[in-house]
């Protein structure tokens, strides 16, 4: 079973949509969680981290749930440069240390 | 901003033939990471180093080995290319900051074609 789940779409929607992805993981002394966007054929870039409480930058929103190891992007009012792949990282315990586990990626298409 | 410069962005090589990944990182980064990224398998680690001349195996360390001879420097070794090591393999390093480490930041890749 891979250590980081997530569903690899597409997700279709239209301009201006909500749309939410979530991400599961199995090993539950995992600390650290973010959210990366990749663009098709360059490098993943870091989106926005996730905390325990929650948080917010604009249109997107992170959640993480420890009891459920579960985390969540919400994508407000959808833009079609929202257009890419999101990769859910967890930093999971490995020899002694946290290194980071990335899931396949979930793909996002937004058409006008 | 912090830099992660992959030496080539595309290159072609022959199966047999060793190859040199270089990776080269301006932010005085303790961490250093090599990763694969294929279609339908995402990024998958080969090798990381926690400091200089510390290394330890990922998921995938087979037919490759690594070498970090310099804080800066992280180079990826494929001892005899093969076929199936034509992929895209991304740089990575990050920092600790009072034991808590930061999230990745990549080069741009290189994509390797083995014929």
């Amino acid at each position: 079973r891979k250590e980081v789940e997530q569903d690899p779409g597409p997700f279709n929607v239209p301009e201006g949509a909500t749309v939410a992805f979530n991400c599961t993981y199995s090993n539950s002394a995992s600390q650290s969680f973010f959210w990366y966007r990749q663009d098709c054929r360059k490098e993943p870039k870091l989106l926005m981290s996730v905390y325990s409480s929650g948080n917010e930058d604009g249109r997107f929103t992170a959640q993480l749930n420890r009891a459920s190891q579960y985390i969540s992007l919400l994508i407000r009012d959808s833009k079609l440069s929202d257009s890419a792949t999101y990769l859910c990282v967890v930093n999971t315990l490995m020899g002694g240390s946290y290194i980071p586990t990335f899931g396949r990626g979930t793909s996002l298409i937004v058409h006008p | 901003d912090v830099k992660v410069t992959q030496s080539s962005r595309y290159l072609v090589k022959r199966t047999g033939e060793k190859v040199f990944l270089e990776c080269v990182q301006d932010m005085d980064h303790e961490n250093m990471f090599w990763y694969r990224q294929d279609p339908g398998l995402g990024l998958r680690l080969i090798y990381f180093s926690y400091d200089v001349k510390m290394k330890e195996k990922g998921d995938i360390p087979e037919g490759y080995s690594v070498s970090r001879e310099k804080k800066e420097r992280f180079s990826l070794i494929l001892e005899s290319a093969s076929t199936n090591q034509t992929s895209m393999y991304l740089c990575a390093s990050r920092t600790l900051t009072a034991g808590v480490e930061s999230p990745l930041h990549f080069g741009n890749g290189t994509r390797l074609t083995v014929t």
